[in-house]
């Protein structure tokens, strides 16, 4: 059972444009949040956090959105640029109140590709 | 500052062999977690260990194992290899448990092929 789950498997998008990558969560237990971009041959890199206390973190050029109540958040990238084509990961941690005993919980990825 | 160090990047294994990874966080994180990724099952977590302590395991079997050392190093086993176990294996480092709501960084992994 898939607890983060990633819809679109890719996105593609034109150079300038905004880039809204989404992610739905079923366990309720989840209360942090996080964004990873991945290069082919790479590791994750870490792109923003957010925590269940807030509905909107933005740093540069990405905001991420959380709504609790539909389980869902989202990454938006503006402006998109080349560099930001890769996969993008949702990640999500249960801390101390939801016992915290899996590490991150991962989606499948969407692999965003952004177009000149 | 140094990023998170993955040892080697790749390696060919035999089935029925064992294998060690090895992991140095950043400077200053107490925390590494492991994960598998495979283009089946995604990124799944392995276990985490933080002050030398395995803090949390992932659903993974006993051959699956790890440790972390005073200086926060980290190595991970993996005893009679399978095929199935061929992956990227990735090193997460955090400055506390992930049990802290905290931001993990990682390594760029070792790919390990069984063969």
């Amino acid at each position: 059972d898939q607890q983060v789950k990633q819809n679109s498997p890719s996105l593609s998008v034109q150079e300038g444009r905004i880039s809204i990558l989404n992610c739905d969560y079923t366990n309720s237990m989840f209360d942090y949040f996080l964004w990873y971009k991945k290069y082919p041959a790479e590791g994750p890199t870490f792109l923003i956090s957010i925590s269940s206390i807030k509905d909107k973190n933005e740093d540069g050029r990405f905001t991420v959105f959380l709504n609790k109540s539909a389980k869902h958040l989202s990454l938006h990238i503006v402006p998109s640029q080349p560099g930001d084509s890769a996969v993008y990961f949702c990640a999500a941690s249960a801390g101390y109140s939801g016992g915290g005993a899996d590490g991150l919980t991962f989606g499948k990825g969407t692999h965003l590709i952004i177009q000149p | 500052k140094a990023g998170v160090t993955q040892t080697p990047r790749y390696l060919i294994k035999t089935r029925g062999q064992q294998v060690t990874l090895s992991c140095s966080p950043i400077s200053g994180h107490r925390s590494v977690s492991w994960y598998q990724q495979t283009p089946g099952q995604g990124l799944q977590f392995l276990f985490e260990y933080f002050s030398e302590t395995q803090r949390n395991k992932g659903n993974f079997p006993g051959r699956f194992s790890g440790r972390q050392f005073s200086n926060s190093r980290s190595e991970m086993n993996v005893s009679t290899l399978e095929l199935g176990d061929s992956a990227l294996y990735l090193c997460a480092s955090s400055l506390y448990q992930q049990i802290m709501n905290t931001e993990a960084f990682f390594g760029q992994g070792t790919r390990l092929t069984v063969v």
